[in-house]
């Protein structure tokens, strides 16, 4: 299985200021990363998929980096919607898809 | 537009068996993995297996082989999540999500809330 760790656990960010979340893989994944957005009470949301690709309707703010087995997400300039939980997940082996511990990123 | 609806909210006692349901709409159903996915109260996220509904093609994640049973419906354009005997232990909300071959997780179900409790 592979084993996917988010760091920090969680980040205070004043809003405004730019955020920047790390994932890191047990083994590499190549490029086989998405990021998603939980709000409380919500559905997670995908985010980015292939480590660097927006998904539809996703704002600009948000990119992806990495590959192999260190990737980040940067958040430029939070806006109020954007505090939230964030998950990484690799999909290179599919038994299982596993996921990261979050990031919770929360009003400083 | 894509979207996955889950059944409602369930209340059940320990022992007693249980099947949610999430209904596909918007895409082929047939040519995409439905996998489900666990979210106990304060914890992450977690995979517990996927299955191909044209063929019912299904693989469990290890930590959950045996203690649930996925399946699907091409007719009804619906994947199922069953338990025969739960515990307090799967109190958790429950995810349905669509699985690309190549990008992964891409629409989520909004989610189905097991409360097992005597």
């Amino acid at each position: 299985e592979i084993v996917m760790t988010q760091s920090p656990a969680t980040l205070s960010v004043s809003p405004g200021d730019g955020a920047t979340l790390s994932c890191r893989a047990s083994q590499t994944i190549r490029n086989n990363l998405a990021w998603y957005q939980q709000r409380p009470g919500q559905a997670p949301r995908l985010l980015i998929y292939g480590a660097t690709t927006r998904a539809i309707g996703i704002p600009a703010r948000f990119s992806g980096s990495g590959s192999g087995t260190e990737f980040t997400l940067t958040i430029s300039s939070l806006q109020s919607e954007d505090f939230a939980v964030y998950y990484c997940q690799q999909y290179s082996d599919w038994l299982p898809l596993t996921f990261g511990g979050g990031t919770k990123v929360e009003i400083k | 537009e894509v979207r996955l609806v889950q059944s409602a909210a369930e209340v059940k006692k320990p022992g007693e068996s249980l099947r949610i349901s999430c209904k596909a709409s918007g895409y082929s159903f047939t040519y995409y993995y439905i996998a489900w996915v666990r979210h106990m109260p304060g914890k992450g996220l977690e995979c517990m297996g996927i299955i191909y509904p044209d063929d019912s093609d299904t693989r469990y994640s290890p930590s959950f082989q045996g203690q649930v049973t996925i399946s699907a419906d091409k007719s009804l354009s619906t994947a199922y999540l069953q338990w025969n005997s739960l515990r307090a232990s799967d109190t958790a909300m429950y995810y349905c999500a669509r699985v690309r071959a190549l990008d992964g997780i891409d629409y989520w179900g909004q989610g189905t809330l097991v409360t097992v409790s005597s």
